[in-house]
């Protein structure tokens, strides 16, 4: 099963927005609503902030936002704060109920 | 607070076996799956597979198909995840999360070298 593709940096300034995209293909990301996203700081354990495509775990800011389109999901960031500089991977459900991982993508707030 | 606790770092010599566990605790251990990811130093997160904490079903990276071993004890609500004849490419952070398609919460992982 190949990884996911991310691309490898995305960057914006405060207050901007940025999208990220993962695409796969009809067996993982274009077959299931099961996307899910995780940021993680340096030296940190990943910490989800999207499932099911679109849903926000309980408590977490309305600034990330997360859509799929086809074989490719986006995690949408609003309102760069300097936190958010973190690396991002996304994850998707496959046939064979095995998951894939995306190669990661390290968000830089300018 | 849901929590994952992991055991400490290892270093093993190449053709070891390492085993490395899991608690969990604040949450109903066998009503979730347990998945295991890894991180090579520098490297993304690549899916080992999933333990059924209810029946100890498992479903393993075909990668790791034959190197690798998933259980559970549910009385002390641990998971365990054991990979024999390591290899170099093996030297990663191990963790443990809970779910099945998607992960949450993540434990701090153990850091597992292989290195003659």
């Amino acid at each position: 099963q190949s990884a996911l593709t991310q691309p490898a940096s995305v960057s914006g300034s405060p207050g901007q927005s940025i999208t990220i995209s993962c695409t796969g293909t009809s067996s993982d990301v274009g077959g299931y609503n099961y996307v899910s996203w995780y940021q993680q700081h340096p030296g940190k354990a990943p910490k989800l902030i999207i499932y099911d495509v679109s849903n926000r775990p309980s408590g977490l800011s309305n600034r990330f936002s997360g859509s799929k389109s086809g074989n490719t999901a986006s995690l949408t960031i609003s309102g760069l704060q300097a936190e958010d500089e973190a690396n991002y991977f996304c994850s998707s459900f496959t046939s064979g109920s095995t998951v894939v991982f995306g190669g990661g993508t390290k968000l830089t707030v300018l | 607070q849901v929590q994952l606790v992991h055991s400490g770092a290892e270093v093993k010599k190449p053709g070891a076996s390492v085993k490395v566990s899991c608690k969990a605790s604040d949450y109903t251990f066998t009503n979730n799956y347990i998945t295991w990811v890894r991180q090579a130093p520098g490297h993304g997160l690549e899916w080992m597979g999933w333990i059924n904490a209810y029946n100890g079903d498992t479903n393993y990276a075909q990668k790791l198909q034959g190197r690798v071993t998933m259980t559970t004890a549910t009385s002390t609500t641990t998971a365990y995840m054991e990979l024999r004849n390591l290899i170099s490419d093996d030297t990663a952070v191990y963790s443990c999360t809970r779910g099945l398609n998607y992960f949450d919460p993540w434990g701090q992982g153990t850091l597992v070298t292989v290195s003659s």
